[in-house]
Formats: structure tokens, C-alpha cells, sequence
């Protein structure tokens, strides 16, 4: 399988403090997705990274790809209560599909 | 654009009915993805459209689910005698092609459709 699974399964932080989730995935892939879900919601998407990129910025986001181990992170910066979300990496699978893990259900305290 | 529309919403049907769902895409998006995701767990891939073109099923796709996207447009899923095990959310996402190599790119996701099986 492709899946892409993520690491830890359950975070919990302050708020202010910095957030930083993995995933790894099976095989070569053409680009990696991360998605934020809140509960009950639809997937709202944050970075598209490349795979001949290794690292993308965005606001407080950071996402870093090492495709020789099969990997990625998401970094989020200076967190608020409003991050609390499950994330999900989503490699690109060879139909065309992204392939989801259980995610990484966040949570940021006031 | 709104982004990817998703209807109905929330759907409670009993064992052995038929439903429908449709998507609408967000406008000049040539594919257009059905996914399905149960408590606790990511979405799961179904199926994918390029324009009319049904180009890849998933094996999660049985005999009792049919997909079409007769214009290139909007598409609707069916499942058929739906079964308790059909409860789910059920996720349509739509892409652009960029470039002349018909490059993958971000796949947007819309609100989904929430299935009740009683």
C-alpha cells in the first residue's frame, strides 16, 4: 500500500507553542498533499509539495519532503486554538488518487 | 467560485433503498474524484473522472455503486441497495490539469455528503 500514515496519532499542545507532525509513506511518489479536517467537516487543503521539492512555506506552515525516506512532516508555528483539526498527509498514488492515512488529531489549548 | 458543491448534505435512507449524490466541481476543473471516509479514518479513494471519462475504480467500488459524469460536468454517484456498512461520509474533490503534461495537481475537497444506513 501507499498509505501515507502519520505520526504521532493524537497531539496535544498549548497555544503558542509550535506543532510538527510526520508521515511516511511505501512508494516513489509525484507529489505529497497535507489536509486539514475539522470534526465533521470536509478536507481543507494546505500545501502541495513536489517531489523534487524538499521544503514549501506557507504562513505559519512549513512542510518538508525527503523522498528517500519516504517522508514528510507539517510544522505548524505559534499555534492557536483554532489549528485543532485532524491532518492528514495524502501521497499521490499511481491512479491518480491521493491516499490517505488515519491523520493526526491535534489539539491546541487555551 | 464557490469551490466544489456537494448534495444532499445528509442523507438517512433505510437498508435496501437506492440513493443518489451529486457533486458540482469547481468550474473548468477537468477531474473530479469520488472518495468515501468512515469514523475515525481518512478518506478512501472510489473513483476518478478526467473530463467524462471514468478512468480508474478502486476495488471498494462494488457492483451496488455506479459513478457518471455524462458532460464533464457534474457527477453523481449511486449506490444501490445500500447496506448498514454504506454509512459513511462520502467526499467529491475536483483538480485542474496544469501544463500541456497533464501534471497532478491540488485536489479540492467539498463539504461532503453524510450517509445514514438504518
Amino acid at each position: 500500500s501507499q498509505q501515507g500514515e502519520e505520526d504521532p496519532q493524537a497531539l496535544s499542545i498549548q497555544e503558542g507553542e509550535n506543532a510538527t507532525m510526520n508521515c511516511s509513506y511505501k512508494t516513489s511518489i509525484n507529489n505529497l498533499q497535507w489536509y486539514r479536517q475539522n470534526s465533521g467537516r470536509g478536507l481543507v487543503h494546505l500545501i502541495l509539495i513536489r517531489s523534487n521539492e524538499r521544503e514549501k512555506h506557507s504562513g505559519r506552515l512549513r512542510v518538508t519532503l525527503d523522498t528517500s525516506k519516504k517522508s514528510s512532516s507539517l510544522l505548524i508555528t505559534a499555534s492557536r486554538a483554532a489549528d485543532t483539526a485532524s491532518y492528514f498527509c495524502a501521497p499521490l498514488g499511481s491512479q491518480g488518487n491521493l491516499i490517505f492515512g488515519k491523520g493526526t488529531k491535534l489539539s491546541v489549548k487555551p | 467560485d464557490t469551490g466544489v458543491s456537494q448534495d444532499p448534505r445528509h442523507k438517512i435512507t433505510k437498508r435496501g433503498q437506492n440513493v443518489t449524490f451529486r457533486c458540482d466541481p469547481i468550474s473548468e476543473h477537468n477531474r473530479l474524484y469520488w472518495y468515501r471516509q468512515t469514523l475515525g479514518q481518512g478518506p478512501e479513494f472510489l473513483t476518478y473522472f478526467q473530463n467524462e471519462a471514468q478512468l480508474e475504480k478502486s476495488r471498494l467500488l462494488s457492483d451496488r455503486f455506479s459513478a457518471e459524469r455524462p458532460k464533464g460536468s457534474f457527477s453523481t454517484l449511486e449506490i444501490q441497495r445500500t447496506e448498514q456498512g454504506d454509512s459513511a461520509m462520502y467526499l467529491c474533490a475536483s483538480s485542474p490539469i496544469a501544463g500541456g503534461g497533464g501534471s497532478w495537481e491540488t485536489q479540492y475537497f467539498g463539504p461532503g455528503t453524510r450517509l445514514l444506513v438504518l
